[in-house]
């Protein structure tokens, strides 16, 4: 299994422009979810997707998009990239969302926006 | 609104030495905690997962205690090596939307 997969592992962005980071896992996981990871703030959930066609916004959504349409994979989408935006995305996933499945993490997605 | 806290936030050590990492929650009504390894400019690795209902979980040279009533973890390390030096992030699960409530993390550097 090559576990939770992100692509790619570094962008740079100019304010406005739009793009879409990839997350792909494996395992056949029903649960997966965006974090963005920020000195001093630490990891935060944007959105999150109990299911394939259910998503749900978490803790920092604005300006974030999310689908779900396979099992496999769930894309985060900057509709209008801005310099607050600049960060390290991970995505995860656990095989349900409950209390009983660990979590899994991706490598990160180092965003930069001019 | 439940917070998570580690302290220290940095932790230098000679190799060989037995440590304590702490992780504080405010809320006592967790579903779960997980301790994460994270190493520079990579991802998190999952450690251990303490169910609620749990006291400790154990994992080769790692052993995670669970005390909800007080609000703490601890993540011991017994007779560290270089390779342990990372970045540890302890993480609470307060619902079962599989949300993550994460700590500042603790930076572990274990000496030669």
């Amino acid at each position: 299994n090559a576990g939770v997969t992100q692509t790619p592992k570094f962008q740079v962005l100019k304010t406005g422009q739009s793009m879409t980071l990839q997350c792909a896992q494996d395992m056949n996981h029903e649960y997966m979810s965006w974090y963005r990871q920020d000195p001093g703030m630490g990891l935060r959930l944007i959105h999150y997707s109990v299911g394939a066609g259910i998503t749900d916004q978490g803790e920092v959504p604005n300006g974030y998009n999310v689908s779900r349409s396979t099992t496999e994979d769930f894309p985060l989408r900057l509709l209008s990239a801005a310099p607050s935006q600049t960060s390290v995305y991970f995505c995860a996933s656990s095989l349900r969302a409950s209390s009983y499945n660990e979590q899994f993490f991706g490598p990160g997605t180092r965003l930069t926006v001019l | 609104k439940q917070e998570v806290t580690q302290i220290p936030a940095a932790l230098s050590v000679p190799e060989g030495e037995n440590l304590v990492l702490n992780c504080s929650f405010t809320d006592s009504a967790i579903y779960n905690l997980q301790w994460f390894r994270q190493d520079p400019g990579k991802g998190l690795t999952s450690l251990l997962l303490i169910q609620s209902s749990q006291r400790e979980q154990t994992s080769g040279r790692l052993n995670a205690s669970l005390d909800k009533s007080s609000g703490r973890s601890t993540l011991y390390i017994a007779a560290s090596q270089p390779g342990d030096s990372a970045t540890y992030l302890c993480a609470v699960a307060t619902g079962n939307t599989g949300k993550l409530i994460f700590g500042q993390g603790t930076t572990l550097q274990v000496k030669p």
